[in-house]
């Protein structure tokens, strides 16, 4: 079956513009998890989202918000983009019921470039 | 508050020899999982293994294992019979099954392989 999708691949955007990013789980995974890696930091929790409902958050200032459809798809939001911002994004999906398999499934990622 | 601890920065093994990479961790919970990812130049994470913490039997997956020392916090992993394939950034990652995908990540290590 078809894996994690995650679109654009690339992007590169101006301080102080905002930018939405897609991700698409796989089929029947209701969860979607966002993280952000970068050089400096590693790998941070952004937030994650279970039927519609963001479950998580990680410690992100409010700039960086996301949803999730009805589909279970997932979009992330970033607004009033810094350079610090820029990054690879990660999306994963997992079935993420508890006690039960909580595997997470990673899509290849959006490289974001602020400039 | 969940902590991953990845001491190496880089390691280095020849082909089809044996190398082990550490991790340390530290949580409160009493009911966790412990992950080994790997990141290739694709972007991709990968799940390579995973631990459940209750299991006193340490996991195996073909040519990767675990040593996992619950009361020492430790969840090391050995590649044997290396493979030029296996050059990529490894990741160790816990997860609290009261915050069902929430990864917590350590800060990696580069494996080289060579021949």
């Amino acid at each position: 079956k078809a894996g994690v999708t995650q679109t654009p691949r690339y992007l590169i955007k101006t301080r102080g513009q905002q930018v939405t990013l897609s991700c698409s789980p796989i089929s029947g995974h209701r969860s979607v998890s966002w993280y952000q890696q970068t050089p400096g930091q590693g790998l941070q929790f952004l937030f994650e989202y279970f039927s519609e409902t963001q479950r998580n958050k990680g410690n992100f200032p409010g700039r960086f918000s996301g949803r999730q459809f009805s589909n279970s798809r997932s979009e992330m939001n970033v607004s009033t983009l810094e350079l610090g911002d820029s990054a690879l994004y990660l999306c994963a999906s997992s079935l993420a019921l508890t006690g039960l398999n909580t595997e997470a499934f990673f899509g290849q990622g959006t490289r974001l470039t602020v400039v | 508050a969940q902590t991953v601890t990845q001491s190496q920065p880089e390691m280095s093994v020849q082909e089809a020899e044996t190398v082990t990479l550490s991790c340390t961790y530290d949580t409160s919970e009493s009911d966790y999982y412990l992950f080994w990812y790997k990141q290739p130049p694709s972007r991709q994470m990968i799940l390579v293994i995973r631990q459940e913490a209750y299991k006193q039997q340490n996991a195996t997956e073909n040519r990767f294992s675990v040593n996992f020392q619950k009361a020492a916090k430790s969840f090391s992993l050995k590649i044997s019979d290396s493979q030029l394939g296996d050059a990529a950034m490894y990741f160790c990652a816990s997860l609290n099954t009261g915050t069902a995908s929430k990864l917590t990540f350590g800060t990696g290590t580069r494996l080289q392989v060579t021949l």
